[in-house]
């Protein structure tokens, strides 16, 4: 069991630049999060979803995408990156909403 | 303003004492979890609270939840430079879990 997974790890883009972080889980769980935390901030929630080929908006939408194609898998893409969005990026899971969450390692990505 | 407001934001003492964090709102929770992160890590649960006046202990580690879940503390006895870490609390608030800013524990040995 590799639990929640995340690639990449680390990632540096330029302003305007776009990208796609990767998360998949081999847990079965129903609902999927991700989640950014910058220093004084805790995590914030970004987008959710609460099964396949569902997502919803969370605290911190703007400037992301996200799609769960596949129950296992949730993409979170940044069209147009922009310097606020350096942060660490941690996707999670769960099998009920709220229930104990399965982090994954995290992406450190700059936006130089 | 922090919905989850935890206390001290840093704290460091020597491996052998005992320290207490807290974590303090104004809203009522239907459950409170605790997790801590090390660095370049996800943050891992260690527990989840549900009654008011509940207590739960993992080892050296006693959790306890506030009789009007407004509030929890984490007592750590005898800290080990291992519990160093991110300790974070989360709350079920409505529709979402919101954590709170974390205390940075550093044991010294």
């Amino acid at each position: 069991n590799a639990g929640v997974t995340q690639t990449p790890k680390f990632r540096v883009l330029k302003t305007g630049q776009s990208m796609t972080l990767l998360c998949a889980q081999d847990m079965n769980h129903e609902y999927m999060y991700w989640y950014r935390q910058d220093p004084g901030m805790g995590l914030r929630l970004i987008h959710y979803s609460v099964g396949e080929g569902t997502t919803a908006k969370g605290e911190v939408p703007d400037g992301y995408n996200v799609s769960r194609l596949k129950k296992q898998n949730f993409l979170l893409g940044l069209e147009s990156a922009a310097p606020s969005q350096t942060s660490v990026y941690f996707c999670a899971s769960s099998y009920y909403n709220y229930y104990e969450q399965y982090f994954g390692p995290g992406t450190r990505l700059t936006v130089t | 303003t922090q919905l989850l407001e935890q206390s001290p934001q840093f704290l460091s003492i020597q491996e052998g004492e005992n320290l207490t964090v807290y974590c303090n709102s104004s809203s009522v929770f239907s459950s409170l979890q605790w997790y801590r992160q090390e660095p370049g890590e996800g943050p891992v649960l260690l527990v989840t609270v549900v009654t008011g006046g509940e207590v739960k202990k993992l080892k050296r580690l006693t959790f306890q939840f506030g009789d009007a879940r407004k509030d929890s503390s984490l007592h750590i006895t005898a800290a080990q430079p291992g519990d160093t870490g991110l300790y974070l609390c989360a709350a079920a608030l409505g529709e979402k879990l919101t954590f709170g800013t974390g205390t940075r524990l550093t044991i010294i040995p």
